[in-house]
């Protein structure tokens, strides 16, 4: 079945700190590829996505991904996080045109 | 940007009522609407995908007789979760695909809690 895992489910990071949230799906076909936001309190806003092309991705606030084929994954990173990055992060993959499967999402809390 | 309208945010019911939530496209058209479900610590699930002017299609294991979709209008679907049960307590969440340029915008959740 198609699945998309992500690792941390919890990622605790003190601010300038880097990041990287893994991502890894299955699915043997073309994919588009997703990271969206859910900051407390707010609704799930898109962060970046791959649908082609250069396969590093950069997105809104210092975001960037990278889509590695051979590894089936779609790994997000920041080089140095801030106290509003607090929020969580969903990996998402659309292997068709409709439907997005998502990962279990990872909570990442920033302390000053 | 384009927002999408998800009401109530949060609803408290008696086993056995139903409860309607509220998906609205505010700036855009969206023929396609999709509603998710998300349990405490685990992913958002796709229930179904609403089609304005056609009957929806239901994930498998989704109750289409217990989880009625109406998308009556290029900018509102509804998802009716009918005779609701403690079971059926979930975080929904709805999303709104625009017509023109078919981006993918979400709502902001309704907390559901059926007693």
């Amino acid at each position: 079945a198609q699945s998309v895992s992500q690792h941390n489910h919890h990622v605790i990071l003190s601010e300038a700190a880097s990041l990287e949230l893994g991502c890894n799906y299955s699915y043997g076909g073309t994919v588009n590829l997703f990271w969206y936001v859910q900051y407390p309190g707010q609704h799930l806003q898109l962060l970046l996505k791959y649908f082609s092309g250069d396969p590093l991705v950069k997105g809104i606030k210092g975001f960037e991904a990278e889509f590695i084929k051979s590894k089936f994954s779609f790994n997000l990173r920041k080089p140095s996080v801030q106290w509003s990055d607090t929020a969580e992060y969903f990996c998402a993959v659309n292997p068709d045109t409709d439907k997005l499967i998502f990962g279990t999402g990872t909570r990442l809390q920033v302390f000053p | 940007g384009a927002v999408v309208s998800q009401h109530p945010s949060w609803v408290i019911c008696k086993s056995g009522t139903s409860v309607k939530i509220e998906c609205r496209s505010l700036d855009f058209q969206a023929t396609t609407m999709f509603w998710y479900r998300q349990f405490p610590k685990q992913s958002l699930m796709l229930m179904a995908t609403s089609n304005e002017g056609s009957k929806a299609t239901y994930e498998q294991g989704v109750e289409k007789d217990k989880f009625l979709i109406n998308h009556a209008s290029l900018t509102l679907s509804t998802l009716t979760v009918t005779s609701a049960h403690p079971e059926d307590s979930s975080f929904y969440i709805c999303s709104a695909r625009d017509l023109e340029d078919e981006k993918l915008f979400f709502g902001s959740g309704t907390q559901l809690s059926v007693l």
